[in-house]
């Protein structure tokens, strides 16, 4: 099986723009769909982006999913970031039924 | 809308079983496409995939806690449990249940907080 790789945190300001990566160890990112999901403090995380830059209903066009092949890599961009937005972001994907995560980024806004 | 919701001991005693069920409401369990799993997570620290159950019955477990787990289904309560054996501190954890079709999660339950302690 793979990994997922992501910053263990970054920061930014409200209002400016931040991009989180989640890098696959081996095979192509482009492979298996990858998922966003935010997670708040005491909550059970949920969906920002799926099949790689679906944005479901309700989620804000602020965030937005790429992958990139060349680096072999996924990534999650919020624009015009609030203090609500201040968060744990897991990446998801999948291999042979097994469910695969990223080590979490926690993004604060400051 | 679907929900799932976990129950079982929210403390468990070193080498012992812990065992969770998940209980499922608003939706066809039985969908031939959806597979019915289990994650938890360490306090303070992230997500672990631990296994999954396809609507046929087959299973798949991490590598890491193969030899400990066994993920089943009982059809008719609209249920699937997780049992986790030789449990050590190290499995303290939030345990959540969670449905997937496509690979992606697509429902989850609310956590539960397992603590192994004596």
């Amino acid at each position: 099986n793979f990994m997922l790789t992501q910053p263990h945190s970054v920061s930014e300001s409200p209002g400016k723009t931040v991009t989180i990566s989640c890098t696959r160890s081996s095979g192509s990112i482009a492979s298996n769909y990858v998922q966003w999901y935010q997670q708040r403090p005491g909550s059970s995380p949920t969906t920002m982006i799926y099949e790689d830059d679906q944005r479901p209903s309700g989620v804000p066009d602020r965030f937005s999913g790429s992958i990139d092949r060349s680096s072999n890599s996924a990534s999650l961009t919020i624009s015009g970031l609030k203090t609500e937005d201040e968060a744990d972001y897991y990446c998801q994907s999948y291999d042979s039924s097994s469910w695969v995560f990223g080590g979490g980024t926690k993004l604060t806004v400051l | 809308q679907l929900q799932l919701q976990e129950s079982g001991p929210g403390l468990v005693k070193p080498s012992e079983t812990l065992s969770l069920t998940c209980s499922v409401s608003g939706g066809s369990f039985s969908s031939n496409r959806a597979y019915w799993g289990w994650i938890r997570q360490p306090p303070g620290k992230g997500l672990q995939w631990i296994g999954s159950i396809f609507y046929g019955g087959s299973t798949y477990y991490n590598p890491s806690l193969k030899s400990r787990v066994t993920i089943s289904v009982d059809t008719s309560k609209n249920q699937f449990s997780l049992k986790l054996s030789s449990v050590t501190s190290a499995d303290t954890s939030v345990y959540y249940c969670a449905m997937s079709i496509s690979g992606r999660i697509d429902f989850w339950g609310q956590g539960t907080l397992v603590t192994v302690s004596s």
